[in-house]
């Protein structure tokens, strides 16, 4: 079975400052690892992904993310937040190697932008 | 390229009754998923079809049940709806990969409310 945990269910952070959002990962498998952004109203869109190539990955709209099999993380981070990062973050799982198995997500963390 | 489009967006329907949701899939891809996302929870797999056969399914009753088009097209059915179903139901297309790190791409979603 695999599980995701997002720690902190609201992140609130000044404009320009550092962005951080936590995300933990339990599978049985080495899995594949996704983040996703929701704004209101809209389904869900693809910020990045890990499929076992580099650990580092960049995505869009200046964030990226890191992979660390040590420590089960794939923390998500932006090094200048805009107004325009407010939206829910989710992130996801899906055991590697092909199958039908769906996504796992996590519960979601909230960013909030202080002007 | 148009994107993954569903309809209703909104509906309300009491507690017994029957809803079919509706999804058109994003041009190229061949694979649908669904995922019921409570309020303030991340996205649950329902599950999966590719080519007109249901190849994957999360943790669902049988009362929810789907179909997939010829043209890749797809509906989500929900019997005896309970007042728990209320919920984001979310749906998603893509084109599957050996490796299974196959992208989703997302709609915006329907509203139900059960009452």
């Amino acid at each position: 079975a695999q599980s995701v945990t997002q720690l902190g269910s609201h992140v609130s952070v000044s404009e320009g400052a550092l962005v951080l959002l936590r995300c933990n990962y339990s599978s049985s498998v080495p899995p594949y690892l996704f983040w996703y952004v929701q704004y209101p109203n809209q389904g869900l869109q693809l910020l990045l992904k890990y499929t076992s190539a580099a650990t580092l990955v960049k995505g869009i709209n200046g964030f990226e993310a890191e992979f660390k099999k040590s420590e089960t993380s794939f923390h998500l981070t932006k090094p200048s937040a805009h107004m325009s990062d407010a939206a829910e973050y989710f992130c996801a799982v899906r055991p590697s190697g092909g199958g039908a198995d769906g996504l796992t997500f996590g519960k979601g963390t909230h960013l909030i932008i202080q002007p | 390229e148009t994107g993954v489009t569903q309809s209703p967006t909104h509906l309300i329907k009491t507690r017994g009754q029957q809803v079919t949701l509706r999804c058109s899939s994003q041009s190229g891809h061949n694979t649908v998923s669904w995922y019921q996302q409570a309020l303030g929870q991340g996205p649950q797999f329902i599950f999966q079809y590719y080519r007109e056969e249901e190849n994957g399914r999360g943790n669902f009753p049988p009362r929810f049940s789907g179909l997939q088009f010829p043209n890749y097209s797809s509906e989500l059915n929900v019997n005896a709806l309970e007042l728990d179903d209320s919920a984001l139901y979310l749906c998603a297309s893509s084109f599957p990969t050996v490796s299974g790190a196959n992208v989703l791409t997302f709609g915006a979603g329907s509203r139900l409310t059960v009452l």
